[in-house]
């Protein structure tokens, strides 16, 4: 059964705080994905990665940054928390590869309220 | 279908009757389509998938139908159940294109009334 998990359901962290946001995922998938969701905006895609070490920047980069040392873990780091960083924020992986359809696999998300 | 402002647009069916939820997507290139169903709290999870080479596709008790002419998807869910009750959205992505990457939908908000 394939899985994606996150390390924290739910998260209250403070103005100015850095978070970090762990994803792992048991699928052997090279793409990695970070999204935040918000009421009426649907997924926004923050970064990306295709590969170990390899990140690109999605729709709302800023005031993020990821990390992907290992295949099966994407982290996101907010350097400096603020409250309009709270959200829903969710990981996804999916295969690579130019022959195959990309689904993606989502975690259960992290609820992050910054107060 | 797509949502306005900060509200999605609701569908409310009684159990047991069909539901048909609607998506337009953006991109005419796009050649692979997904639907997800979010329930409260939940991450996205898969539901069914169609590819640009076909119009109609089913599933267990649902059937998703493009039209690649006016750049349509709709999810029809048979015999409609509370534990439908969810969020939908629609996803497309090119095929090969941008190493995987899906653009989402804002989603349909279903409600099943028992």
């Amino acid at each position: 059964d394939v899985k994606v998990t996150q390390s924290s359901r739910y998260l209250v962290k403070r103005t100015g705080e850095k978070v970090f946001l762990e994803c792992v995922q048991d699928m052997d998938h090279e793409n990695m994905f970070w999204y935040r969701q918000d009421p009426g905006l649907g997924l926004r895609l923050i970064y990306f990665s295709y590969d170990v070490k390899m990140k690109e920047k999605g729709d709302i980069p800023e005031g993020y940054s990821v990390s992907r040392e290992k295949k099966e873990r994407f982290s996101l780091i907010l350097e400096s928390a603020s409250t309009n960083q709270t959200s829903m924020y969710l990981c996804a992986s999916s295969l690579k590869g130019s022959l195959e359809y990309n689904e993606q696999f989502f975690g259960p998300g992290t609820r992050l309220t910054v107060l | 279908g797509e949502s306005v402002g900060l509200h999605l647009p609701t569908l409310s069916v009684q159990e047991g009757d069909n539901s048909i939820i609607n998506c337009a997507y953006s991109n005419s290139a796009s050649d692979y389509f997904i639907w997800y169903k979010q329930e409260s709290g939940k991450g996205p999870q898969f539901i069914i998938d169609i590819r640009s080479n076909m119009d109609k596709r089913q599933g267990q008790r649902v059937t998703v139908l493009l039209n690649k002419t006016v750049k349509h998807l709709s999810l029809q869910i048979a015999a409609t159940q509370p534990g439908d009750s969810a969020v939908y959205f629609c996803a497309e992505n090119i095929y090969g294109g941008s190493q995987g990457n899906l653009i989402f939908g804002k989603g349909t908000k279903l409600s099943v009334k028992p």
